[in-house]
Order: C-alpha cells, then sequence, then structure tokens
C-alpha cells in the first residue's frame, strides 16, 4: 500500500513556465515533507521541505504547498528552467515516540521535461 | 552544510562475488544511517537503518545475511552485498542523519552491476 503517491510518472512544460508536480499521501501521522531532485545515476538532493504547521514554504523559484486536509502537496517551479529536468521524489515522515523524525518514504517520482 | 560520501560510484562484480559500499559523513557526526535501493523507474526503497555501534534494523523482506550492513563509527557505514547475483544489480543509495538532520542528507549513489 502506497503512502505517498506521485500519479503522474512524467510532466512537460516549456521554458518560462510553471511547472506542478503534485503528491498524494494517505497517513495522516506524517508531518514533514521534502522534496527531492534526483538526476540519472546521482542521489538524490533535498529541494525544499515544509512542515504540517505550515501551508506554504517559498525558496526562490520553488514553493512547496501543503494542503493537509486533502492530504496533498505540490511543488511549483516558477519560471522553469532547461536545467530542472530530473526526476522529482516526494517523501514524507512522521514523529518517532522517541521525538526524533521517523524514516522518509517516498513517491515513485514525477520525470520533469522542461523544453527551450 | 552536511555532506555524505559514498563509494564507489560504480561497481561490476561477477556473480557469487561480494561487494561493499562505503557510506561516509564528512562534517558531521552521523547517528543514524539509511541504506536505500532502486530500482529502473521505481522508488527509492529502504533496506535498513542502522545506528551507530548497535545491529541494523532491515526492512521486511530485506535479507540481512545477504545485505551486510556495519556502523562501526559516527562517520562510517558499510553495505557489502554477499554472494552476489544479477537481481541484485541496483542502485544503492545510502543517507546520513543526526537526530536534528535524520538521514535527509544523501550520498551519491553505487551503481552495482552484476554479471
Amino acid at each position: 500500500d502506497q503512502q505517498v503517491k506521485q500519479n503522474s510518472p512524467s510532466l512537460s512544460v516549456q521554458e518560462g513556465r510553471i511547472s506542478i508536480l503534485n503528491c498524494d499521501y494517505t497517513n495522516s501521522m506524517f508531518d514533514y515533507f521534502l522534496w527531492y531532485k534526483k538526476y540519472p545515476a546521482e542521489g538524490p538532493t533535498f529541494l525544499i521541505s515544509i512542515s504540517s504547521i505550515k501551508d506554504k514554504n517559498e525558496d526562490g523559484r520553488f514553493t512547496v504547498f501543503l494542503n493537509k486536509s486533502a492530504k496533498h502537496l505540490s511543488l511549483h517551479i516558477v519560471p522553469s528552467q532547461p536545467g530542472d529536468s530530473a526526476v522529482y521524489f516526494c517523501a514524507a515522515s512522521a514523529m518517532n515516540y522517541g521525538g526524533s523524525q521517523g524514516n522518509l518514504i517516498f513517491g515513485k517520482g514525477t520525470k520533469l521535461s522542461v523544453k527551450p | 552544510g552536511a555532506v555524505v560520501s559514498q563509494h564507489p560510484s560504480r561497481v561490476i562484480c561477477k556473480s557469487g562475488t561480494s561487494v561493499k559500499i562505503e557510506c561516509r559523513s564528512l562534517d558531521f557526526q552521523a547517528t543514524t544511517m539509511f541504506w536505500y535501493r532502486q530500482f529502473p523507474k521505481q522508488s527509492l526503497m529502504l533496506m535498513a537503518t542502522s545506528n551507530e555501534g548497535s545491529k541494523a534494523t532491515y526492512e521486511q523482506g530485506v535479507e540481512k545475511d545477504k545485505f551486510l550492513i556495519n556502523h562501526a563509527s559516527l562517520t562510517l557505514s558499510t553495505l557489502t552485498v554477499t554472494s552476489a547475483h544479477p537481481e541484485d544489480s541496483s542502485f544503492y543509495i545510502c543517507s546520513a542523519g543526526t537526530h536534528l538532520n535524520y538521514g535527509y542528507t544523501f550520498g551519491s549513489g553505487t551503481r552495482l552491476t552484476v554479471v
């Protein structure tokens, strides 16, 4: 049973336009969400995160929106650049009983292609 | 920022041999290290979690005798794929963290090909 779902395996966007990557989750205990970018044959690179106490976090061209009632989050990239072409993973975690953050649960990723 | 170094980046080995992959935290002490595996077009699947000085905790379906994990120091964890077979060919990634940054810094990954 997938707890973190990225239903779009791929997305193609024109350079300069907005890219919107979506992620849904089922576990209401998740309280911390992250987006990673991954190039082939490389490890994931952290992009941006959001805590469940917020509904928006912005860092430069990247903004993550969290809708807790819908158990949905999205990553907005604007303006999109060809260098943004990569696979984007959504990940979630829940606080452990001991107070530390739990393991990351990843979605399957969305391959973003930004065309010049 | 936190840096995690993973070696080798790619390795080809013969079926039946063992391969060791190293994961080092370069500028912080990692109390916890995670090992992931990624199959083509699939997500990162957590294999095991290791805390320094204690035995690793393996996820369901991961053979602990086949994937040996050692976390002997606060800066080094190793994954040894024993008696490798072609179906073990995959991309393995480690991540390391402290209680403040819980395993969110990733290594660059290792592409293992078993022939």
